[in-house]
């Protein structure tokens, strides 16, 4: 139990494009669903949080403009990368807490803006 | 400010021998502590837990070890197999709070042969 999956698993985008990354739990309801980024060798930095039918809370230094947080469904969160650049490709990772605090993880998301 | 630390980036063990992985963390409102193991392109793995409540939590060849006096917990994995060779993250949180997990640095083991 506790599969969280993504898609897509890795992406190639042009400069000034959009990409949106989708986040599922598969077995289980996902109240929060949590977005974090993995720069290379450096631990994983929390982006936001995301709650079911509310308003993403973003941490700081992280713009909600250009990272759109989406949580439609218990099951579903998606994060779409605006007018992307160089900058942003990384490694993008989503998680998500059923009834306990455990957090289960998404494969993740290799994202390079050419 | 980094609230949980994990001091040593890296550890190398013989298979069959005892990994310990330590971590800190500064942060008194903790109270629950948990271990994730990371294989390169891949999201963290739970592996284990600990309330704040308990000083030991075991799970097969894994034991995690919480000293709340020293802000200090390990995890022991006994005997260390050459698969259990990746980064392994220790994260905490605050119970009823907003559940954001704080991690560490991680620390890559490598078990070998």
């Amino acid at each position: 139990g506790a599969v969280v999956s993504q898609h897509p698993s890795w992406v190639i985008c042009k400069s000034g494009t959009s990409v949106k990354i989708e986040c599922r739990s598969l077995d289980f309801q996902a109240t929060t669903m949590f977005w974090y980024r993995q720069f290379p060798k450096q631990s994983l930095m929390l982006m936001a949080t995301s709650n079911e039918g509310s308003k993403a809370t973003y941490e700081q230094g992280v713009e909600k403009d250009k990272f759109l947080i989406n949580h439609a469904s218990l099951t579903l969160s998606t994060l779409t990368v605006t007018s992307a650049h160089p900058e942003d490709s990384s490694f993008y990772i989503c998680s998500a807490t059923g009834q306990g605090h455990e957090q289960y993880f998404g494969p993740g998301t290799r994202l390079t803006v050419t | 400010d980094q609230q949980v630390k994990q001091n040593s980036p890296s550890l190398s063990v013989q298979e069959g021998r005892i990994s310990i992985l330590n971590c800190d963390y500064t942060n008194s409102m903790f109270d629950y502590f948990l271990w994730y193991k990371k294989y390169p392109a891949e999201g963290p793995t739970f592996l284990i837990s600990i309330s704040s409540i308990k000083d030991k939590n075991e799970d097969g060849r894994f034991t995690v070890f919480l000293n709340k006096s020293a802000k200090h917990l390990s995890l022991h994995i006994v005997p260390s197999q050459p698969g259990d060779s990746a980064v392994y993250f220790c994260a905490a949180l605050t119970q009823g709070g907003s559940e954001k997990l704080v991690f560490g640095k991680g620390t890559k083991l490598t078990v070998n042969p």
